[in-house]
């Protein structure tokens, strides 16, 4: 089955640095992969759409520059949290659809997440 | 505007019994609706999807149900084991576009 692999899954890092988070689909291309968010025991909170070869697609009230989103292959898309502060401590996880996946009802396929302190 | 509820946020049931976790939504027409298992750590995983037109799916020990009339999805697991605990998420779905729901935290009790 289609496989989207989600790395580090950990993360601690200053206030003020930034993370990178990588996003693989690792057996099928992906020209959409999707940026989520999660608080404690709280729903997925769509961030962004990542396009592969285009701008991201942000939700409103996310902020593009503080969220930076790069999808520069059909396999992978990256979500960089720049001068990241504490309230921006969650858990972030992406996905990805079987380009089949419209016309088929695929679902999404998840990575594993990230759990990002800062401190 | 969207709105997507389930039914608790926690539910403890005993080993052995079925669980039904509800799933219900307004101001929305999704073209099919889908059940996300979700381990503590981890990201979702798909479990069943159920189209509009369809009013029943099975597999294995779930069982989803789809009433577009009252805009409800219900979700059960039969015969439930202490490993079918974890949060369940449903997903209204419509083209390109997800909508998630809060999700509801199943403990099953041996």
């Amino acid at each position: 089955g289609a496989v989207v692999s989600q790395h580090p899954s950990r993360v601690i890092c200053k206030s003020g640095t930034s993370v990178k988070i990588e996003c693989r689909s690792l057996d099928f291309q992906a020209t959409t992969m999707f940026w989520y968010r999660q608080f404690p025991k709280k729903s997925l909170m769509l961030m962004a759409t990542s396009n592969e070869g285009s701008k991201a697609t942000y939700e409103q009230g996310v902020e593009k520059d503080k969220f930076l989103i790069n999808h520069a292959s059909l396999t992978l898309s990256t979500l960089t949290v720049t001068s990241a502060h504490p309230e921006d401590s969650s858990f972030y996880i992406c996905s990805a659809r079987d380009p089949q996946g419209v016309a088929y009802n695929s679902p999404l396929h998840f990575g594993n997440g990230t759990r990002l302190t800062v401190t | 505007s969207q709105k997507i509820e389930q039914n608790s946020e926690a539910l403890n049931i005993q080993e052995g019994k079925t669980a039904t976790l509800t799933c219900n939504y307004t101001n929305y027409s999704p073209a099919y609706l889908q059940w996300y298992r979700q381990d503590p750590g981890r990201g979702p995983v798909f479990l069943l999807l159920i189209r509009e037109n369809e009013k029943e799916k099975r597999k294995e020990r779930l069982k989803v149900t789809f009433d577009t009339t009252l805009k409800q999805s219900l979700f059960h697991i039969t015969a439930s084991q202490p490993a079918d605990s974890a949060t369940y998420l449903c997903a209204l779905v419509n083209g390109q576009n997800f909508v998630f729901g809060p999700g509801t935290r199943l403990s099953v009790l041996p």
